[in-house]
């Protein structure tokens, strides 16, 4: 079974632009969140979705959004983007829809945004 | 707002030695979970403790959660450089998404 696929693996934008990150879970999975990583913060939740259903949101500016298509995939996008945004961006994915100990998160490899 | 406090931040050991590194919070978690995330790769789930008190090993790992459920141990026995890379505890309240530590980062010398 394929593991959680996050493209790309390496991005360098300027401040001001966008940019639109994609995450395809694993087969049969249907839940999705996302977590930015610094090392100052640690891994902070962005959002989590299920069945295409926003189910949860973190502490981040409207700058960032999300969304999630039929078959599980998931986009982030971050719009206006600043110096502080830099970071890696992880995907994880869990069968759904129980959260917690009941069920598992894997975690793509990532995508590193570095922001000049 | 939960925290999770992970100490040490860092760890540098030789190879065969013993290490323990914690995971705090003021409040109380219904489970915590355990991850290592290696350069370049996404944390990878070791180990989910759920009740008060609960020790669990993995081969030269040994996970405990604290009584009141506030409190977690990582314990490795005679390390090894595939041990290296940056451990991550993460805590689940109710119906919310986990909460992480900012990890310890463990390098293991031969």
């Amino acid at each position: 079974k394929a593991g959680v696929t996050q493209t790309p693996r390496y991005l360098i934008k300027t401040r001001g632009q966008q940019v639109t990150l994609s995450c395809s879970p694993i087969s049969g999975h249907r839940s999705v969140s996302w977590y930015q990583q610094t090392p100052g913060q640690g891994l902070q939740f962005l959002f989590e979705y299920f069945s295409e259903t926003q189910r949860n949101k973190g502490n981040f500016p409207g700058r960032f959004s999300g969304r999630q298509f039929s078959n599980s995939r998931s986009e982030m996008n971050v719009s206006t983007l600043e110096l502080g945004d830099s970071a890696l961006y992880l995907c994880a994915s869990s069968p759904g829809p129980l959260r917690g100990a009941r069920e598992k998160l894997f975690f793509g490899s990532g995508t590193q945004l570095s922001v000049l | 707002t939960q925290l999770l406090e992970q100490s040490p931040q860092f760890l540098s050991i030789q190879e065969g030695e013993n290490l323990t590194v914690y995971c705090n919070s003021s409040s109380v978690f219904s489970s915590l979970q355990w991850y290592r995330q290696e350069p370049g790769e996404g944390p990878v789930l070791l180990v989910t403790v759920v009740t008060g008190g609960e020790v669990k090993k993995l081969k030269r790992l040994t996970f405990q959660f604290g009584d009141a459920r506030k409190d977690s141990s990582l314990h490795i026995t005679a390390a090894q450089p595939g041990d290296t890379g940056l451990y991550l505890c993460a805590g689940e309240a109710g119906n919310t998404p986990l909460v992480f530590g900012k990890g310890t980062r463990l390098s293991v010398i031969a």
